[in-house]
């Protein structure tokens, strides 16, 4: 398996611009995690989904930010209006039930 | 905010040298705990999940033990080598919680040639 997918690797952009992330999943994972990580708050959980069922989304951090999995194979996080304070690595990672989770590459986003 | 603490958050390790770091975590509605090795510019990578008490895993020259009754985690690393160089997270989870887990904010591993 090619284990999670991210894209874009590196994003960058201008204050005002939405942004748009995207993950695919390891094949049969029920599981889907987005994680942001910044040096102030090291790896937090934004939002995780459970047979494409957003389960947990207190860790997103306001109305700008938004998630969701139209089918098993594809998640977004989207960013509108994206701020300079949103500048992180966003990780995607998936797991199969309650068992290890497996990380994407990240997103590094930084907005100007 | 984090509730999960790892200690120290940095050390540095003579090449050959053992070492060992600790993890805390509530100790009460424990589900299990997780351990993480991230490179610098990779992305975490998992080494064990841990969900008994008294629990003892091993990989390699890395191995970990588990008390969940006083809610701590050791992971050591034998005869560390300059490839070991990286940020080690725990993570738990309760039984509510689910799959979501909360992460420490690591420690930081340089091994010196």
């Amino acid at each position: 398996d090619a284990g999670v997918i991210q894209s874009p690797r590196h994003e960058v952009t201008e204050m005002g611009q939405e942004v748009t992330l995207r993950c695919k999943p390891i094949s049969g994972h029920d599981y889907l995690f987005w994680y942001r990580q910044t040096m102030m708050r090291g790896l937090e959980l934004l939002i995780y989904f459970n047979n494409n069922v957003p389960i947990d989304d207190s860790g997103m951090p306001e109305d700008r930010f938004s998630a969701k999995m139209p089918n098993a194979s594809f998640s977004t996080l989207k960013i509108q209006p994206s701020e300079p304070r949103d500048s992180a690595v966003y990780f995607c990672a998936s797991s199969l039930s309650t068992d290890t989770q497996y990380f994407g590459p990240g997103t590094r986003l930084t907005v100007l | 905010i984090l509730n999960v603490e790892q200690s120290p958050q940095s050390l540095h390790v003579q090449e050959g040298d053992s070492t060992n770091f600790t993890c805390s975590f509530p100790s009460s509605n424990f589900y299990a705990l997780h351990w993480y090795r991230w490179e610098t510019a990779k992305s975490p990578e998992a080494l064990f999940v841990m969900t008994l008490n008294g629990d003892e895993k091993k990989k390699g020259r890395i191995s970990a033990t588990l008390n969940t009754k006083e809610g701590y985690s050791y992971l050591y690393i034998k005869g560390s080598q300059p490839e070991d160089s990286a940020t080690y997270l725990c993570a738990f989870n309760t039984k509510a919680a689910g799959n979501k887990l909360t992460f420490g904010g690591g420690t930081r591993v340089l091994v010196k040639p």
